[in-house]
């Protein structure tokens, strides 16, 4: 079966801390792609970064930082020296045989001031 | 931004009554895809299209109906409302390929009385 868990239902957390958001996956599939959509409180959904299977570099876009690992089949997503407009619902997203899409119940970050 | 209007917005229904959500895009990609929202369950794929008259079932596809008669078009039907399909529903596109970013209608709110 294939499966997203984003086990942090809320995190809450004071400006210009670093967070990490966890996602593991679980599919039997060896081809398959992992994504982070944000949405922020206004509701629209928002691309921030897909992976596949086979590349396990990590990436780094500003203050936002992934981290591949298909030992533990997770793709954890950092936010380095946060903001508050970092404030959203995050959700992790498995794309497995090339169409199925699941997506993880997501986690709300909270920034504070 | 990507071209994608989501119609109607808002509606309040009664229980066994038909509704049906239109999707229209203007950036011609080919793939379309249906999604509804709840509280706790992030997004879960309902129905996807990969091309005009070329539609697959998602994971909570009981109860709904889809149709692509163009590309830029993408029905999602309800042939008789329940409550349990209270939700929010996102419309997405993709071009090419599956596993490429997917981008966001704004949503419709659907109310089941």
């Amino acid at each position: 079966a294939q499966k997203v868990t984003q086990a942090q239902t809320e995190i809450s957390v004071v400006e210009k801390e670093d967070v990490t958001l966890d996602c593991v996956y679980e599919t039997r599939d060896t081809t398959y792609y992992l994504f982070w959509y944000k949405q922020p409180p206004s509701g629209e959904l928002v691309f921030l970064i897909r992976r596949n299977s086979f590349d396990e570099q990590n990436e780094i876009s500003g203050r936002y930082s992934w981290n591949f690992q298909k030992s533990t089949s997770s793709f954890n997503f950092t936010i380095t020296a946060s903001q508050v407009v970092d404030s959203a619902v995050y959700f992790c997203a498995l794309l497995y045989n090339f169409n199925k899409f699941y997506f993880g119940s997501g986690t709300k970050l909270n920034v504070k001031p | 931004d990507a071209g994608i209007t989501q119609s109607p917005r808002h509606k309040v229904t009664e229980t066994g009554t038909p509704v049906t959500l239109r999707c229209h895009q203007t950036e011609n990609h080919r793939y379309m895809y249906w999604y509804r929202q709840d509280p706790g369950h992030g997004l879960r794929l309902i129905h996807y299209s990969y091309g005009v008259k070329d539609t697959d079932k998602g994971e909570v596809s009981d109860g709904y109906s889809v149709s692509r008669s163009k590309t830029e078009d993408f029905l999602l039907t309800l042939e008789s409302a329940t409550s349990s399909q209270t939700s929010v529903y996102f419309c997405a596109i993709s071009e090419g390929a599956s596993y490429n970013e997917q981008f966001f209608g704004p949503g419709t709110r659907l109310t089941v009385l």
